[in-house]
């Protein structure tokens, strides 16, 4: 079974700091990842994708991905409690069968403290 | 509006007797999915659907059905629903692939005694 683990927190920042969140998966054959955002009893939005190696920066989110470790991170600058929520890793195992599947992680509660 | 649909949004039933969640996307994409969340496990797939007449299993199929006869619905079908099938239901679509942005309804909740 190809997994996504997040650590489920909660994380817990001062409104102004930065956030980071990680998520690892196990297959080496990964090729799309997806960070979604999560409140309560609403249905998950997508912040970022990220498909190559490196940082890819929107707004005060910066996603980064890194293949050969096999894990990808947001981080979210300038921490506002708007963004407080459950945070969703993704990834698209490519190729094969698995072409359609997306896996989730099981999401990091995230809590901005005024 | 480009929106994913699904109905309906809170019901009760009781176990064994079959129910059907609709999902209806009109932005034109080949791909839908179904997705449940539990507590402590997140979201997990049910079922995905490439196009129309091309479904494939999930990590969590058992106990569903799905059928895609046309390009903007993708019905979950639970035949004798179970207790353990308590849960929150996602339907989501995108353009041709799980690797693409996946825009997801509002969600099902599905409560089963």
């Amino acid at each position: 079974q190809k997994e996504v683990e997040q650590n489920s927190g909660p994380l817990s920042v001062p409104e102004g700091a930065i956030a980071s969140l990680n998520c690892t998966y196990s297959d080496r054959g990964s090729q799309s990842f997806f960070w979604y955002r999560q409140y309560s009893g609403k249905s998950p939005e997508l912040i970022m994708f990220i498909y190559s190696n490196g940082d890819k920066e929107d707004g005060r989110f910066t996603a980064q991905l890194n293949k050969a470790s096999q894990y990808v991170s947001l981080l979210i600058r300038d921490s506002q409690p708007s963004d407080s929520a459950t945070y969703l890793c993704a990834v698209n195992f490519a190729g094969g069968t698995s072409y359609g599947k997306l896996t989730f992680g099981q999401g990091t509660i995230l809590t901005v403290h005024p | 509006e480009a929106q994913v649909t699904q109905n309906p949004r809170y019901l009760i039933t009781v176990t064994g007797k079959k129910l059907t969640v609709t999902c209806s996307q009109n932005m034109n994409h080949e791909y839908m999915s179904w997705y449940r969340q539990d507590p402590g496990l997140g979201l997990r797939q049910i079922y995905y659907s490439m196009n129309v007449e091309v479904t494939d299993k999930g990590d969590v199929p058992e106990g569903y059905k799905v059928s895609r006869k046309e390009k903007r619905n993708f019905p979950l079908i639970l035949e004798s629903p179970s207790p353990n099938q308590t849960s929150l239901y996602f339907c989501a679509s995108s353009l041709r692939s799980a690797g693409n942005t996946i825009y997801f309804g509002e969600g099902s909740w599905l409560t089963v005694v």
